[in-house]
C-alpha cells in the first residue's frame, strides 16, 4: 500500500538550515508528483512546494521562494525538502502528499505523511 | 496569487443534520476545486476532486458541487466520525491555496 514516511524534524535556530525527508513506497515514486504542506500550530494548511514527476518541474508559495528547495532522489524512492534561513513563522507540521494524478491540472493530493515537526526557536 | 475562502467558519450541527460549507475563489478557478478532512493530530484526508468527483473510499454522504468561483461540499446526514474540520484548496494556478478550514462540532 501507499506509505509516505517523513523524517527530519527538529529544532533550529533562526537562520539556520534543516532538510526533511519523506520516503516514499507502494507506488512507482517516479511517475507521481509530491507535494509538502505544512501546517503552524492551531493553525490551516499551506501549501509549500510540489515537484511534477517525471518532468521534474518544481513549484514553490511564496513563504518557500528563495529558502526551501524541493528535490528527489530516484534511487532511493525519498523526496527532500532542503529548509534554508529558517524564521520563527516556519514552525509547523509539514507534511509530503503525493499527488493524485487522475486528471490533467487537478492537482489533489491523496496519501499523506504522518508529519514532521519542525520548530524554529533560539 | 488566488485567495480562499470558506464560509461558516465553524458550525454546530448534530447526528443526521444535513451540513453545507462553501468555499468561495477570489477568481475563477474552473473546476480545480478539492475538499479535505481533518482530524486533530492527523493528517488531512482528500474526500473530493475536481470540485464534484468523490475520491476512492470517501462516503457518498459526501458531495461536491459549484464551479467558478463559488463551490460547496454537502454531508447529507452527518455521522459521528464526520466531525472534524474541512478546507478547500485550488489547483487552477500552480501556486496552490487552501481555504482557512470549516470546523464542524457537535452541537
Amino acid at each position: 500500500q501507499v506509505q509516505l514516511v517523513e523524517s527530519g524534524g527538529g529544532v533550529v535556530q533562526p537562520g539556520g538550515s534543516l532538510r526533511l525527508s519523506c520516503a516514499a513506497s507502494g507506488f512507482i515514486s517516479n511517475n507521481y508528483g509530491i507535494h509538502w504542506v505544512r501546517q503552524a500550530p492551531g493553525k490551516g494548511l499551506e501549501w509549500v512546494a510540489f515537484i511534477r514527476l517525471p518532468v521534474n518541474d518544481k513549484y514553490y508559495g511564496d513563504s518557500a521562494k528563495g529558502r526551501f528547495t524541493i528535490s528527489k532522489d530516484s534511487s532511493k524512492n525519498t523526496l527532500y525538502l532542503q529548509m534554508s534561513n529558517l524564521k520563527s513563522e516556519d514552525t509547523a507540521v509539514y507534511y509530503c502528499a503525493k499527488d493524485h494524478q487522475v486528471l490533467a491540472g487537478v492537482f489533489a493530493m491523496d496519501y499523506w505523511g504522518q508529519g514532521a515537526l519542525v520548530t524554529v526557536s533560539s | 496569487d488566488i485567495q480562499m475562502t470558506q464560509s461558516p467558519s465553524s458550525l454546530s450541527a448534530s447526528v443526521g443534520d444535513r451540513v453545507t460549507i462553501t468555499c468561495r475563489a477570489s477568481q475563477t478557478i474552473s473546476m480545480y476545486l478539492n475538499w479535505y478532512q481533518q482530524k486533530p493530530g492527523k493528517a488531512p484526508k482528500l474526500l473530493i476532486y475536481a470540485a464534484s468527483r468523490l475520491q476512492s473510499g470517501v462516503p457518498s454522504r459526501f458531495s461536491g458541487a459549484g464551479s467558478g468561483t463559488e463551490f460547496t461540499l454537502t454531508i447529507s446526514s452527518l455521522q459521528p466520525e464526520d466531525f472534524a474540520t474541512y478546507f478547500c484548496q485550488q489547483s487552477y494556478s500552480t501556486m496552490l491555496s487552501f481555504g482557512p478550514g470549516t470546523i464542524v462540532d457537535m452541537k
